[in-house]
C-alpha cells in the first residue's frame, strides 16, 4: 500500500522565520510528487516534482525533490501570517486512473 | 481564476434524504475527475475516481450504492449522497485532471451537514 508521511504534524512560527516541511514517501511505481496549500476550503496547487535535484521556485516557496531517499522538503523564507494553511504532500504512482496518495499535512502558523 | 467549481459550497439536510454535490470544469475537458472526502483535522481521502462515460471506480471501504456518481460529460461529474446519515457530514471536495498533465485542480469544496 502506497504511503505518505509529513512531518512535522504541526508547526508555530513568527513571521520572517524560514521553514522547512518534510514529506517521505514508500511508493511503487512513483511518477511524480505534488504540494498544494490548504486554507479554509480546497487545497490549491504549488509545485510538482517529478526529477530529483532540481529546485521549483516560486516567490518565498520553493521545493525539492530526492528521489534516491524518497523525500522531499518544502521551504517557505521569511514566512507571514497569510502562510498560515496546511500544507498537503501527495503521491502520484502511477496506474491508469491517476490516482494521488495524500499524507496527512504539516499544519503551519505564522504569528505575527 | 477558478478552474474548478462545485455547487453548493454547504448544505444542511435532514437524516434518510439525498443530497446532490456538482463538480464542474470551466475552462477545459477534463478527462477524469476525484472524489474526495474530508473530516475535520484529516487529510483528503480519495472516493472515487470517475472518467467520462464510463463507471466510477470507487476505493475499498466506500459504498458505491451510497454514494453515486455520475460523469455525464467532460465537463461535470455529480456525487450523490443516498440516505444520508450524520456520519456522513463531511467536507467533499472534487478535483479535475486534464490530458498530459498529472496534477489534480481542486474545487472549493461542499460541506455537507446532515442533522
Amino acid at each position: 500500500e502506497d504511503k505518505v508521511v509529513q512531518s512535522p504534524l504541526s508547526l508555530v512560527v513568527h513571521e520572517g522565520d524560514t521553514v522547512t516541511l518534510n514529506c517521505s514517501y514508500e511508493v511503487t511505481n512513483f511518477r511524480s510528487l505534488l504540494w498544494y496549500k490548504q486554507e479554509k476550503k480546497a487545497p490549491t496547487f504549488l509545485f510538482m516534482l517529478t526529477s530529483s535535484g532540481i529546485e521549483k521556485k516560486s516567490g518565498r516557496l520553493s521545493s525539492i525533490l530526492d528521489k534516491k531517499e524518497l523525500f522531499s522538503i518544502l521551504n517557505i523564507t521569511a514566512t507571514q501570517t497569510g502562510d498560515s494553511a496546511v500544507y498537503l504532500c501527495a503521491v502520484h504512482s502511477g496506474g491508469s486512473n491517476y490516482k494521488l496518495t495524500f499524507g496527512k499535512g504539516t499544519l503551519l502558523t505564522v504569528n505575527p | 481564476g477558478a478552474v474548478v467549481s462545485q455547487h453548493p459550497s454547504w448544505v444542511i439536510c435532514k437524516s434518510g434524504t439525498s443530497v446532490k454535490i456538482e463538480c464542474r470544469s470551466l475552462d477545459f475537458q477534463a478527462t477524469t475527475m476525484f472524489w474526495y472526502r474530508q473530516f475535520p483535522k484529516q487529510s483528503l481521502m480519495l472516493m472515487a475516481t470517475s472518467n467520462e462515460g464510463s463507471k466510477a471506480t470507487y476505493e475499498q471501504g466506500v459504498e458505491k450504492d451510497k454514494f453515486l456518481i455520475n460523469h455525464a460529460s467532460l465537463t461535470l461529474s455529480t456525487l450523490t449522497v443516498t440516505s444520508a446519515h450524520p456520519e456522513d457530514s463531511s467536507f467533499y471536495i472534487c478535483s479535475v485532471k486534464f490530458e498530459h498533465f498529472y496534477e489534480q485542480y481542486f474545487g472549493p469544496g461542499t460541506r455537507l451537514t446532515v442533522t
